[in-house]
């Protein structure tokens, strides 16, 4: 069973910073395995990276993704008040990482 | 576009069965490269998969829930149910039923959930 771990735990950032979260897989990993959620509370999920590195339909390009085999990495340039959340990697449409959460500062 | 609706019981008592349904409208739950899928989140913690099914019934579990876990398929009508027995206080969580997409393009596989009901709360308690 492939288990994903993400860092760091929490983001505290200010409008306009830049994010850099990672995930990491505990063995190799397809890249077209590989999707990001940004989770608001009260709110459903939302896709927003997969392929490791495709946006979804409407995602600004602000946001993109990296890597490949067991490290990834989801970057937000320049973070938007909006932004503020927890975002999941997952792989194979199963099992997620424990979450990144993104907070003002 | 597609549209995913959780239903069922938003109290369950311990030692019971939980039961949720999830419908589909604005599509087939037919259609190719798509597996129906079960995600929940307990209060202060994260996403945790369940389970998916595809339109044939063929499925796939968590192994940690897999003892305690049914889904099945109903093309019929476009839904997809969740089945979870002997629930505990554990159990209470927000569930979200969702469609993944499975295709195959350039040399890879590709799976992502790409639509997701609002999510249903159920408590487990008596």
């Amino acid at each position: 069973e492939i288990v994903l771990t993400q860092s760091p735990g929490t983001l505290s950032l200010s409008p306009g910073e830049r994010a850099t979260l990672s995930c990491r897989a505990s063995q190799f990993i397809s890249s077209g395995y590989l999707a990001w959620y940004q989770h608001k509370r009260g709110q459903a999920p939302r896709l927003l990276i997969y392929g490791a590195s495709t946006r979804a339909t409407g995602i600004p390009d602000r946001f993109s993704g990296s890597g490949s085999g067991t490290d990834f990495t989801l970057t937000i340039n320049s973070v938007e008040p909006e932004d503020f959340a927890v975002y999941y990697c997952q792989q194979y449409g199963t099992s997620f990482g424990p979450g990144t959460k993104v907070e003002i500062k | 576009q597609v549209q995913l609706q959780e239903s069922g019981p938003g109290l369950v008592q311990p030692s019971q069965t939980l039961s949720l349904t999830c419908t589909v409208s604005g599509g087939s739950i037919s259609s190719e490269s798509y597996f129906w899928t079960w995600i929940r989140q307990p209060a202060g913690k994260g996403l945790e998969w369940i389970g998916r099914i595809y339109n044939t019934g063929a499925t796939n579990y968590n192994p940690s829930l897999e003892t305690r876990v049914t889904l099945s398929v109903d093309t019929s009508r476009d839904l997809f149910s969740l089945r979870m027995t002997s629930v505990t206080a554990a159990d209470t969580a927000v569930y979200y039923c969702a469609r993944t997409r499975n295709y195959f393009y350039n040399g890879y596989y590709y799976y992502y959930t790409d639509v997701w009901g609002k999510g249903t709360t159920v408590t487990v308690s008596s």
